[in-house]
């Protein structure tokens, strides 16, 4: 089982969609979860954080489950510049860094 | 402006040529990393350094080597390079908040 799992997708969603995906960890000691965005084999750039109790960040939630072991980005009102890769990141907080293979989003016109 | 630098962005070499790829921050990051970008495989940590003079195995090291000798710069080296070292290399620096900022990436292809 690999250590940080997402569902490579695409996920098509016509504009103005509410999309969410998931993303599993396998190791219960991970402390720190983020979100990043990456376009087209460019460089990863911080999209959220994600803290237990949850958090917003205009159109983006991101949702922390200890318990099944699953983090989630919620996106609201899609726009097409919102079409891109989004890769979950699990720390242990010892600066190793599992990235998970990403899931893409197309946002259709 | 703050940024990770590396070069050189595109390189085509040939098994066995050493050869180094350079990365750079100006934010006074003490962790830096690097990583390779594989398809199907996502990003893997090759080594990372938690500061000056300190630097440990990330999941792929096997083939690499690192140093750290001042806070801004972190190399890679590649003594040996094989065909299956072909991919795209990325530098990392990151804040105490464990936010990481990446290079711009390294495509690399070794014949």
């Amino acid at each position: 089982r690999k250590e940080v799992e997402q569902d490579p997708g695409p996920f098509n969603v016509p504009e103005g969609a509410t999309v969410a995906f998931n993303c599993t960890y396998s190791n219960s000691a991970s402390q720190s979860f983020f979100w990043y965005r990456q376009d087209c084999r460019k460089e990863p750039k911080l999209l959220m954080s994600v803290y237990s109790s949850g958090n917003e960040d205009g159109r983006f939630t991101a949702q922390l489950n200890r318990a099944s072991q699953y983090i989630s980005l919620l996106i609201r009102d899609s726009k097409l510049s919102d079409s891109a890769t989004y890769l979950c990141v699990v720390s242990t907080g010892t600066y190793k860094y599992i990235f998970g293979t990403g899931t893409r989003l197309k946002v259709l016109a | 402006e703050a940024q990770v630098t590396q070069n050189p962005r595109y390189l085509i070499t040939v098994t066995g040529k050493k050869l180094t790829v350079t990365c750079s921050q100006n934010m006074n990051h003490e962790y830096m990393s690097w990583y390779r970008q594989d398809p199907g495989l996502g990003l893997r940590q090759i080594y990372y350094s938690m500061n000056v003079e300190v630097t440990d195995k990330g999941d792929v090291p096997e083939g690499y080597k690192v140093s750290r000798k001042e806070k801004r710069n972190f190399p890679l080296i590649l003594e040996s390079p094989s065909p299956n070292q072909t991919s795209l290399y990325f530098c990392a620096s990151s804040n105490l908040l464990g936010t990481q900022y990446f290079g711009p990436g390294t495509r690399l292809t070794v014949l």
